[in-house]
């Protein structure tokens, strides 16, 4: 079982649709969790940590749940420029990042 | 305040050969950690440095070095290059003692290995 595993992509979305990717871990000794994004040919890029509470930044919302193990974002009022791959990213401690595969979240007109 | 940097952006070597790729860290940061993302697939782990010391590693050959120097910038080397090390090398920087923080990677080395 791979460590971090995504729903496997694309995700090909209208405008304004809401669009929700999930994400699991193996370890449950991670400590902590982050939606990373990534466009084409360019490095990664933090999206937004994920919490136990659930968080929330704008049109995106994370939630986190350890008993289970899954991770999940979702988007909301999907945009043009919301295209691009997103990474579930599990920290295991001293700044360790392990990336799942990543999911490519195509908006269309 | 500048962010990492990598250098240099785009690099060709053919297989066999020996490739050095270097990282400045973001400034107050004194741990450097490098990753490899292969076409289609997530970053993957090489190793981190912290006080000039290998300070945990991936699943990566011992072809795969690196080294930190005493101003927290960084090299990767990797010695007789093969085909599937053809990938986008990502380099972070990161204050020890941060355990849970968040990477902010620098725009990362495209390898090519021919």
């Amino acid at each position: 079982r791979k460590e971090v595993e995504q729903d496997p992509g694309p995700f090909n979305v209208p405008e304004g649709a809401t669009v929700a990717f999930n994400c699991t871990y193996s370890n449950s000794a991670s400590q902590s969790f982050f939606w990373y994004r990534q466009d084409c040919r360019k490095e990664p890029k933090l999206l937004m940590s994920v919490y136990s509470s659930g968080n929330e930044d704008g049109r995106f919302t994370a939630q986190l749940n350890r008993a289970s193990q899954y991770i999940s974002l979702l988007i909301r009022d999907s945009k043009l420029s919301d295209s691009a791959t997103y990474l579930c990213v599990v920290n295991k401690g001293y700044s360790t990042l392990t990336f799942g595969k990543g999911t490519m979240l195509l908006v269309s007109p | 305040e500048t962010g990492v940097t990598q250098s240099p952006t785009h690099l060709i070597k053919t297989r066999g050969q020996q490739v050095t790729l270097r990282c400045s860290s973001q400034s107050g940061h004194n741990t450097v950690s490098w990753y490899q993302q292969a076409l289609g697939q997530g970053p993957q782990f090489i190793f981190q440095y912290y006080r000039e010391e290998e300070n945990g590693r991936g699943n990566f050959p011992p072809r795969f070095s690196g080294l930190q120097f005493p101003n927290y910038s960084s090299e990767l080397n990797v010695n007789a290059l093969e085909l599937d090390d053809s990938a986008l090398y990502l380099c972070a920087s990161s204050l020890a003692g941060e355990f849970n923080s968040p990477l902010h990677f620098g725009n990362g080395t495209r390898l090519t290995v021919t």
